[in-house]
């Protein structure tokens, strides 16, 4: 079955900064790739989501970088701001398939 | 209001005391799902379903039971839970089952302790 690797666990940043959290995955049919964002105390909820055909998306401070050869992915958040403190998860899905395999998280705290 | 509710969000409970999490979505969607979200360990698929009637095991089953008779309800079902089901749950749905359209909604989740 599909395996996500997902790094950094923690990352700190100040605010203003760039924040990047990368994924790799095992399943070279895998073709959708979605973002959650849960902050604390609160459930998951989709920020962002790429499909294998698509190289790069974004929406305004936030983007997602796909390299289909190397199977990996990345999240990008520019000038962070405190309220984009929250664990991070991404996740991967091949095609035929319902369930989303998703990463361990990265919890990212930004300060002010 | 599109919703996933889950209940109870909070229980304290002891070994071997049989429960039910209950999950119910107000969306029609076919595809449910149950997970389990450990410090470390992320967000683990206990069972899923793709339909009525239609269940499957998911990374993490054991201990677990689950059901769907009627569409917009999941429950998950501890016979004789153990301290190593102490977790926070969520359940989620999302339709249609197989396409990479549509969001997985997640429910408020369920906080479990066992003693």
């Amino acid at each position: 079955g599909e395996n996500v690797e997902q790094h950094p666990s923690t990352l700190s940043v100040q605010e203003g900064d760039s924040a990047v959290i990368k994924c790799t995955y095992s399943d070279s049919a895998s073709n959708y790739f979605p973002w959650y964002k849960q902050e604390l105390g609160k459930r998951p909820q989709l920020i962002i989501d790429i499909r294998s055909n698509v190289g790069e998306k974004k929406d305004q401070r936030i983007a997602v970088t796909l390299n289909k050869t190397a199977k990996h992915f990345s999240l990008h958040i520019t000038e962070t701001q405190p309220e984009d403190s929250a664990v991070y998860f991404c996740a991967a899905k091949a095609p035929g398939y319902s369930t989303l395999t998703f990463g361990k998280g990265t919890m990212l705290l930004v300060s002010p | 209001e599109a919703q996933v509710t889950q209940n109870p969000r909070y229980l304290i409970t002891v070994t071997g005391k049989k429960l039910t999490v209950t999950c119910s979505q107000n969306m029609n969607h076919e595809y449910m799902s149950w997970y389990r979200q450990d410090p470390g360990l992320g967000l683990r698929q206990i069972y899923y379903s793709m339909n009525v009637e239609v269940t499957d095991k998911g990374d993490v089953p054991e201990g677990y039971k689950v059901s769907r008779k009627e569409k917009r309800n999941f429950p998950l079902i501890l016979e004789s839970p153990s301290p190593n089901q102490t977790s926070l749950y969520f359940c989620a749905s999302k339709s249609p089952p197989l396409s990479n359209t549509g969001e997985l909604f997640f429910g408020e989740g369920s906080r479990l302790t066992v003693l």
